[in-house]
């Protein structure tokens, strides 16, 4: 079964940068798309953009395309996102999912980044 | 972006009830219109894709209408662990979540 397991929640200083990683299994890594979304207490999810594992392509939300970089390593099956100049209005949820055909139905567990001086 | 509006933004029901949750789109997203369900503590699962299509694995009490700028999602009878929160997203441009709604035991 597909599974996609994040790495651990992460407490950063404003200003600092994060790494997140997504481990996949249980399906041809350079077959799809990963797409990161995170999710703000209370609110809905935001898109933040994708990346293709196979030609490490990407496409970032306008909103974070100065401070967000998106790869793959595809002998370990695994996507990062990384966020810098951190404020702390980038506390979140930080998701990762499969896309299949721009909808996502498989998803990281989520990741924790909290920004707090 | 294509914004997208959700209603009601939470609601109570009873078990066995009928719900209906609406979503309007800023501008037309075509047949471009997914939902998804989720409970506190945990990801998105996705529920209708394609406006009206539903994913593997999930009941047939819920369904998915609508094109072009207004979509519906129904519960025809709603069961106890329906009670969550329901987000619409458009995937014809970049892509955007409603603001949810909750649904609620009455």
């Amino acid at each position: 079964q597909v599974q996609l397991v994040q790495s651990g929640a992460e407490v950063k200083k404003p200003g600092a940068s994060v790494r997140v990683s997504c481990k996949a299994s249980g399906y041809t890594f350079t077959s799809y798309d990963v797409h990161w979304v995170r999710q703000a207490s209370g609110q809905g999810p935001e898109w933040m953009g994708w990346m293709n594992p196979n030609s490490g392509n990407t496409a970032y939300a306008q909103k974070f395309q100065a401070r967000i970089t998106m790869t793959g390593n595809t002998s370990i099956t695994t996507a990062y996102m990384e966020l810098s100049s951190l404020r702390s209005e980038d506390t979140a949820v930080y998701y990762c999912a499969r896309s299949y055909n721009w909808n996502y139905p498989d998803w990281g567990q989520g990741t924790l980044v909290t920004v707090s001086s | 972006d294509v914004q997208m509006t959700q209603s009601p933004s939470s609601l109570s029901a009873s078990v066995g009830d009928r719900v209906t949750i609406t979503c309007r789109a800023s501008q037309t997203v075509s047949r471009f219109l997914n939902w998804y369900q989720q409970k506190p503590g945990k990801a998105p699962n996705l529920l209708i894709y394609a406006a009206s299509s539903l994913q593997s694995g999930v009941p047939s009490r819920f369904s998915g209408s609508g094109s072009g700028t207004d979509f519906t999602l129904t519960i025809s009878s709603l069961q106890p662990e329906d009670f969550a929160t329901y987000y619409c997203q458009q995937s014809f441009r970049a892509p955007t979540f409603g603001g949810g709604t909750k649904v609620e035991i009455k």
